[in-house]
């Protein structure tokens, strides 16, 4: 089945600093969704990315998806207390199939005052 | 809108228990995802659910899961008999189209003694 690699799975930041996480797909893939969950809290969609080389900003938070539409990445510039929580790439295939919606293990963000 | 509904918050019950969890989707949206989420496996996808009818159910892990969406707003899943290896959140989503944004409710709680 798909296999959904994100790393790194844990990151501790100061605040101020800059964040990173990636995702990679051994497939190509028809999108990628983000999502952040607070903790104790639920997922919450934040972006879609479905064309190749696309790049989206949100204010701090900026988002690539590849050339080859394998591999994404968020990245958060001057982390703030409030970015805590952990972040998912969710992946969906060409099958089109919910089913396919493949969830990344997350990267839990830690932003020290 | 009130957006994903879901109850009970909390469950704890005693293993060989029947536990019921209820989810009412966002009005409108066709697509109705059972997720279930735990610190060694993440988060995975049991059963989704297209105008009602289960489309794809290979996630659930045994026979013990049962789903049902007897109509357009409301949806139970359903463990029989409880383990303890069942305990963790379990999240209902929903979405206008397949590929969508989902919706995430704010999760049930389960823990099996």
């Amino acid at each position: 089945g798909q296999q959904v690699m994100q790393i790194p799975q844990y990151q501790h930041v100061q605040e101020g600093e800059d964040f990173t996480t990636y995702c990679n797909s051994s497939t190509t893939l028809s999108n990628i969704q983000w999502y952040k969950q607070r903790p104790g809290g639920h997922p919450v969609f934040l972006i879609q990315l479905v064309k190749s080389g696309e790049v989206k900003k949100q204010k701090r938070l900026t988002f690539q998806f590849g050339e080859a539409k394998k591999n994404s990445s968020l990245h958060i510039t001057a982390t703030q207390t409030t970015d805590v929580g952990t972040y998912f790439c969710a992946a969906r295939t060409f099958s089109g199939s919910a089913r396919q919606l493949t969830f990344g293990s997350g990267t839990q963000l830690t932003v020290l005052p | 809108d009130a957006g994903v509904i879901q109850s009970p918050r909390h469950e704890v019950t005693e293993m060989g228990q029947e536990v019921t969890l209820r989810c009412k989707p966002i009005s409108g949206h066709d697509y109705l995802f059972w997720y279930r989420q735990t610190m060694m496996r993440g988060l995975e996808l049991l059963i989704y659910f297209n105008n009602n009818v289960p489309i794809d159910d290979s996630g659930m892990p045994e026979d013990r899961f049962s789903a049902k969406m007897p109509n357009a707003s409301f949806s139970t899943l359903k463990i029989q008999p409880s383990e303890p290896r069942d305990s963790a959140v379990y999240f209902c989503a929903s979405s206008l189209q397949v590929t969508d944004t989902q919706y995430f409710g704010p999760g049930t709680r389960l823990t099996v003694l």
